[in-house]
């Protein structure tokens, strides 16, 4: 089945601790994004991918880091996490970056305390 | 700068009838535009797009929208709105400046949709 997974679904963390959240795609796309999903702000690009390797800022990147080493894998790395990171984060991945749609993750709900 | 919006926080209609979620968009070069649907502690999923050719598209689930230029529009419809369509509604466009180069992908607010029996 196709499919994006990330992990953890839920995580509660405290201000400072670093936190990685894994992403993992089957369908062998190349273009891999990540988005914070807060209310009445819609979503909201943190990072993106091109392909292996290439990475890029979206609109709102302080305080993530991403990587991208394989194809299939994107995760997103808080290294000190702080209270307005509390959100609930996506992963998406598509075939083509321009024209093609968007499969997403289930969601990681993060609280930082 | 480019952007998109959805007037409506929340649309409400009966079972049966037909439905409109609203979008509007802003962009510097021609739009590619989606909507995408979010049902419950789930992650979005894709129901049409527009790219270029036909001004309407038809999508996943019976929806379908209509891409006008002039108004700048790119309203999601369906003709009989079903209960278990009510969910969380985004869409998202993204500029292809003249030239080629592209602007990031920029979702709307979201709109929710309440179908009551």
């Amino acid at each position: 089945e196709a499919q994006v997974t990330q992990n953890p679904r839920y995580l509660i963390t405290v201000t400072g601790k670093k936190l990685t959240v894994t992403c993992s795609q089957n369908m062998n796309h190349e273009y891999m994004s990540w988005y914070r999903q807060d209310p009445g702000l819609g979503l909201r690009q943190i990072y993106y991918s091109m392909n292996v390797e290439v990475t890029d800022k979206g609109d709102v990147p302080e305080g993530y880091k991403v990587s991208r080493k394989e194809k299939r894998n994107f995760p997103l790395i808080l290294e000190s996490p702080s209270p307005n990171q509390t959100s609930l984060y996506f992963c998406a991945s598509s075939d083509t970056a321009v024209t093609g749609e968007l499969f997403f993750g289930e969601g990681s709900r993060l609280t930082v305390l | 700068a480019q952007s998109v919006a959805q007037p409506e926080d929340q649309v409400n209609v009966a079972e049966g009838n037909p439905l409109t979620v609203k979008c509007t968009y802003s962009v510097s070069g021609n739009p590619y535009l989606f909507w995408y649907v979010q049902y419950p502690n789930r992650g979005l999923q894709f129901l049409l797009k527009y790219i270029t050719g036909d001004n309407l598209v038809k999508g996943s689930y019976g929806f379908e929208a209509e891409f006008n230029k002039s108004q700048t529009s790119f309203h999601l419809k369906k003709p009989s709105a079903l209960v278990s369509d009510s969910a969380l509604y985004f869409c998202a466009v993204r500029a292809i400046r003249y030239g080629g180069s592209q602007g990031n992908l920029i979702f709307g607010k979201g709109t929710k949709l309440s179908v009551k029996p």
